[in-house]
């Protein structure tokens, strides 16, 4: 059983970057494909990018290019999303989310999301 | 961009059964799986139908999913509506043109 914990709420200023972990318990982060999907308040999911195991890279979605990495710390079993030139439409829960090893599109396991507010 | 567009909510009273639309914008929704998810208020999402119409463990047979080729959407259906249904339900799938996953926008499911 995959259980991932991430780290607690952050707020920021306009302009500033945040940075998000989420370690993983019951496997290892090698063994597994790492996602982050965010929801704003009110609104739906959605998908910012992840480790791809067909291509074997890290994919953005378009959105998020040039504003987002997504690093792994294998030592530590610890994903980290890190988001920079924060807005305040940035303001959301992120999750990080694993895709099912036997169903390629499928995430199978959440984090319980961490709240990042962008307010000056 | 592939798309996938859901009704923003659908209401129906204990017992009864309801179906959830999740129409693609472009090529062939059957290309590739549709997930369903359930959010509760303050909670993450959780499977309730993976591969068009695979349920996990746990889950239970009042849900089915599927897919229409011809009107190029999926459905989630829940029978025996209980009041513990009520949530937000997502459908979510893969777009192969840009490489990416993608999600509809999400139906709050009423049960009164």
């Amino acid at each position: 059983q995959v259980q991932l914990v991430q780290s607690g709420a952050e707020v920021k200023k306009p302009g500033a970057s945040v940075k998000v972990s989420c370690k993983v318990s019951g496997y290892t982060l090698t063994e597994l494909s790492m996602h982050w999907v965010r929801q704003a308040p009110g609104k739906g999911l959605e998908w910012m990018g992840g480790f791809d195991p067909e291509d074997g890279e890290t994919i953005y979605a378009q959105k998020f290019q040039g504003r987002v990495t997504m690093t792994e710390d294998t030592s530590t079993d610890t994903a980290y999303m890190e988001l920079s030139s924060l807005r305040s439409e940035d303001t959301a829960v992120y999750y990080c989310a694993t895709v099912s090893i036997a169903a390629r599109f499928h995430f199978d396991y959440w984090g319980q999301g961490t709240l990042v507010t962008v307010s000056s | 961009n592939f798309m996938l567009t859901q009704p923003h909510s659908v209401s129906e009273s204990p017992g009864k059964t309801v179906t959830i639309s999740c129409t693609g914008s472009s090529g062939s929704i059957a290309s590739n799986y549709v997930q369903w998810y359930q959010q509760r208020p303050g909670s993450a999402p959780t499977t309730v139908i993976y591969e068009d119409n695979q349920r996990p463990s746990g889950v239970p047979d009042r849900f089915s999913g599927s897919i229409d080729s011809s009107s190029n959407s999926a459905s989630l259906t829940i029978s025996g509506l209980k009041t513990e249904d009520e949530a937000d339900y997502y459908c979510q799938s893969y777009d192969s043109s840009n490489q990416g996953w993608v999600f509809g926008g999400g139906t709050k499911l009423t049960v009164l």
